[in-house]
């Protein structure tokens, strides 16, 4: 059974920081990864998908990156802004299971003025 | 070009009864999925639905069930509501043609409250 957490569960930075969240699975047999955004009591909002044979996606000021054999992935925030405060969340779609994601529980962020 | 669109927004029922959620999957997609997010939690798999068929259902009681119509759409139906199904209620829709690895797109979804 495939298994995500993200750690921290929660974080507060000051404006303009660089910042890093992690996302770890256990079953590395996985088709690939995506790095969502959900702001409180709305859907979510799609940042970037790592195909399992990719090591990064980058969009704007957001990299993500992928070691799939080590079961981790980071989600790099560079510069960040208030309007960057929201919950992040990570899913990944396990081969075997393709047709499911698999979450994990979110890192909420707040990005302090 | 429309996004995924979930029906209704908001809405209260009490224990027992029946609710019906409706989803119109982004253009072009021909592929929906449904999830349960509890508050505090990350979404949970219900099930998926492709060319009007249940293809794959997660960990949910036969008191979840599903439709898919010939134009894509579908409905969740939750039978004698349990005060545990207060939920924010997602679908997400894909194209088949992307592939099991295609990506998903995620409607704002219907929040939930059973009292």
């Amino acid at each position: 059974k495939q298994e995500v957490t993200q750690i921290p569960a929660a974080l507060s930075v000051p404006e303009g920081e660089n910042l890093v969240l992690n996302c770890s699975f256990t079953d590395s047999a996985i088709y690939n990864l995506q790095w969502f955004r959900q702001d409180p009591g709305k859907g979510l909002t799609s940042l970037l998908l790592i195909q399992s044979s990719q090591r990064e996606q980058t969009s704007g000021r957001l990299n993500a990156s992928l070691d799939k054999s080590s079961g981790r992935s980071t989600l790099y925030i560079a510069a960040s802004q208030p309007g960057d405060s929201a919950t992040y969340l990570c899913a990944v779609k396990r081969a075997g299971s393709a047709r499911q994601l698999t979450f994990g529980s979110g890192t909420q962020l707040t990005v302090l003025p | 070009d429309a996004g995924v669109t979930q029906s209704p927004t908001h809405l209260i029922k009490t224990r027992g009864q029946q609710v019906t959620l409706r989803c119109s999957p982004k253009s072009g997609h021909d592929t929906v999925s449904w999830y349960q997010q509890a508050l505090g939690q990350g979404p949970q798999f219900i099930f998926q639905y492709y060319e009007e068929e249940e293809r794959q259902r997660g960990n949910f009681p036969d008191r979840f069930s599903g439709h898919q119509f010939p134009n894509y759409s579908s409905e969740l139906n939750v039978n004698a509501l349990l005060l545990g199904d207060s939920a924010l209620y997602l679908c997400a829709s894909s194209a088949l043609t992307g592939g099991l690895t295609g990506e998903l797109f995620f409607g704002e979804g219907s929040r939930l409250t059973v009292l």
